[in-house]
């Protein structure tokens, strides 16, 4: 079975700085995603970004970056220039996209990020 | 284009009773899942449904069932309820399973609360 761990509950970083979130998975399987959610106090999961795991070249999606380790099984969340609004639960998540439990989300217990002026 | 949409989104129900949740996916998704997420968790995965055929189940009891309606709709009834069932209930739809609908859309979730 594969599992998601996120070893840090609690971050925070100053407005405008960079911080990076911590996520590491267990799988046997070659062909999954994996994600980065973010969880206002609205509780409404918005997709942050998303990577590929045949594709070698990290995602970025502007201020977001990950780097994704695929033999370390590491796949950390980079934000840049943080902002205010920035502060929320972050979820990260793996997929398989294939077998019989394609499709289905599998996520980290989630650090809370909080952004300070 | 509408989100995925949930109702109810707060109730509260008493132990033993059961209660319906309603989600609505984005228009032209077939694949729909619900979630269930306990406060200060990460959501877990209870059923997904693709084309109103029940395609893959979590480890949940018997007495959380749903299904998919002919319009791409679903339901997730949970029965006798108990307090450990007070949760945020995540619905979430993509265009298909696996990889070719490999971007998932969450609505704003059914808050329940069992007293």
């Amino acid at each position: 079975a594969q599992t998601v761990t996120q070893s840090q509950p609690e971050m925070s970083v100053q407005e405008a700085e960079t911080v990076t979130l911590s996520c590491t998975y267990d799988t046997s399987e070659s062909d999954y995603y994996l994600f980065w959610y973010k969880q206002p106090p609205s509780r409404q999961m918005i997709l942050v970004i998303r990577q590929e795991a045949y594709k070698q070249q990290n995602a970025t999606e502007n201020r977001f970056s990950v780097n994704f380790q695929k033999a370390a099984k590491s796949f950390s969340l980079k934000i840049s220039d943080s902002q205010l609004g920035d502060a929320a639960m972050y979820f990260c998540a793996y997929r398989n996209n294939y077998g019989g439990s394609q499709g289905n989300l599998i996520f980290g217990k989630g650090t809370k990020l909080s952004v300070k002026p | 284009d509408a989100g995925v949409t949930q109702s109810p989104t707060h109730l509260i129900k008493t132990r033993g009773q059961q209660v319906t949740l309603r989600c609505s996916p984005i228009s032209g998704h077939k694949s729909v899942s619900w979630y269930q997420q306990v406060l200060g968790q990460g959501p877990q995965f209870i059923f997904q449904y693709y084309e109103k055929e029940e395609r893959g189940r979590g480890n949940f009891p018997d007495r959380f069932s749903a299904r998919q309606f002919p319009n791409y709709s679903s339901e997730l009834n949970v029965n006798a309820l108990l307090l450990g069932d007070s949760a945020l209930y995540l619905c979430a739809s993509s265009l298909y399973r696996g990889r070719s609908g490999n971007t998932i859309y969450f609505g704003e979730g059914s808050w329940l609360t069992v007293v």
